[in-house]
């Protein structure tokens, strides 16, 4: 089976703009979750979609949103871009969601300037 | 909330056992992951706990506690490629009353020769 693929890879914005990331799921998965990665704090939760529905959210503020198509392909997408949003996001993908095992892609690094 | 805590740094020499600990506070805990992740790569899966004691897997046993709010990941026979960062997740309930992934900052092991 293929595995997660995340497009594009790299990606450098400025400040104020905003950006599309897309996440393509391992082939049956039908749970998507994004990550933000940043060396000061981690690895922190986003949301997580399921079934085309946003199932969880963390705590990040509204410029951050997302969706899921039908053929559970998810796209994240943050607004207003602010320096502090570059990092490397990452999709995770599942059969059931958080419940099972997630298998993350390679990532989309973000630059803001 | 959620609350992770592991070493930030180890170091080991080739063929030796390191022990990488976890700690964690958590409500609706329904699970504990370990991964591996390489300089500039996406997170791979290494373990899975969700009753209390020992799984094995190679090279590689991750313990629980639940009662302790423990874990740890154990390496055994190093390697040189075993040089990347151990991250600890945790499944539980985030302040939106959905299970979410949660993840420590990661212990960065160094092996030596």
């Amino acid at each position: 089976k293929a595995g997660v693929t995340q497009t594009p890879r790299y990606l450098i914005k400025t400040r104020g703009q905003q950006v599309t990331l897309s996440c393509s799921p391992i082939s049956g998965h039908r749970s998507v979750s994004w990550y933000q990665q940043t060396p000061g704090q981690g690895l922190q939760f986003l949301f997580e979609y399921f079934s085309e529905t946003q199932r969880n959210k963390g705590n990040f503020p509204g410029r951050f949103s997302g969706r899921q198509f039908s053929n559970s392909r998810s796209e994240m997408n943050v607004s207003t871009l602010e320096l502090g949003d570059s990092a490397l996001y990452l999709c995770a993908s599942s059969s059931l969601g958080v419940a099972e095992t997630q298998y993350f892609g390679p990532g989309t690094r973000l630059l803001v300037l | 909330g959620q609350n992770i805590d592991q070493p930030t740094e180890m170091t080991a020499t080739e063929g030796a056992i390191v022990q990488i600990n976890c700690t964690y506070q958590t409500s609706g805990f329904n699970g504990l992951f370990w991964y591996q992740q390489h300089a500039g790569e996406a997170p791979t899966f290494l373990s899975y706990n969700v009753l209390d004691g020992l799984e094995e897997k190679g090279r590689f046993s991750s313990f629980l506690s639940r009662s302790k709010g423990y874990s740890y990941l154990l390496l055994k026979e190093l390697q040189m490629k075993d040089s990347a960062s151990y991250l600890c997740a945790v499944r539980g309930r985030n302040s939106n009353s959905g299970y979410a992934l949660n993840f420590g900052k990661g212990t960065s092991l160094l092996v030596t020769p």
